[in-house]
């Protein structure tokens, strides 16, 4: 079954540190990956997507993601985190047919502690 | 960037009553989507919309709901009649070909 799983559903980290949010997925055909995060009352905003080539992905505001499709995981990082990171950030899979077409993860909401 | 908007954010309805959820797309786009989250679990695909038509639906799209893009204006979700089942919040999005953006939903309270 197509299925995204996002193990943590909260996470806390302090301004400035390391941020890792996981995410697995189970896709039978080849994957696009996608990172979305939602602050507040506003809609989901696209962070980054993966179709193909290199595994490590660049998107906005420093973040980044590696696929690594042995392990079937497209972990979300960061190097130092501020505060207006505080969001729900999901994790997203879809095919090439329909790419419209998202399986997401739960979420995992980010608090950040100053 | 471009903006989804979605219209109202909350609204409240008695069951079997007829609800009317708006969407206003990015302009340009030809993509249209519906995603259902019911409180505390993911969002879910429930159709597309493309050239006037239904491309894809889940089996979530019960068959009192519809869709509809009339003359280019708002991209419409249409539950007739509603469920207490219903209540969720539903997020609207459209979308070139490769790229998706999100209105911020509206929750929809069925009583």
């Amino acid at each position: 079954a197509q299925s995204v799983t996002q193990p943590d559903a909260r996470v806390t980290v302090s301004e400035g540190a390391s941020l890792q949010l996981r995410c697995k997925y189970s896709y039978s055909g080849t994957p696009y990956l996608f990172w979305y995060v939602q602050y507040p009352r506003q809609g989901l905003q696209l962070l980054l997507k993966y179709y193909s080539g290199d595994p490590v992905v660049q998107g906005v505001n420093g973040f980044e993601a590696e696929f690594i499709k042995s392990n079937s995981s497209f972990h979300l990082r960061k190097a130092s985190v501020h505060w207006s990171d505080s969001a729900v950030y999901f994790c997203a899979v879809s095919g090439g047919g329909n790419q419209g077409k998202l399986i997401f993860g739960q979420g995992t909401k980010l608090s950040i502690k100053p | 960037g471009p903006k989804v908007l979605q219209i109202p954010s909350h609204q409240i309805i008695d069951m079997g009553q007829m609800v009317t959820l708006n969407c206003d797309p990015v302009s340009n786009h030809l993509y249209f989507y519906w995603y259902k989250q019911i409180l505390g679990q993911q969002m879910e695909f429930l159709v597309n919309f493309y050239n006037g038509k239904v491309m894809e639906k889940s089996k979530l799209f019960k068959d009192q709901f519809s869709v509809e893009r009339p003359d280019g204006s708002y991209f419409t979700l249409k539950i007739q009649p509603t469920a207490l089942e219903d209540s969720a919040v539903y997020f609207c999005a459209s979308g070139g070909k490769n790229t998706l953006y999100f209105g911020a939903g509206t929750r929809l309270s069925v009583l």
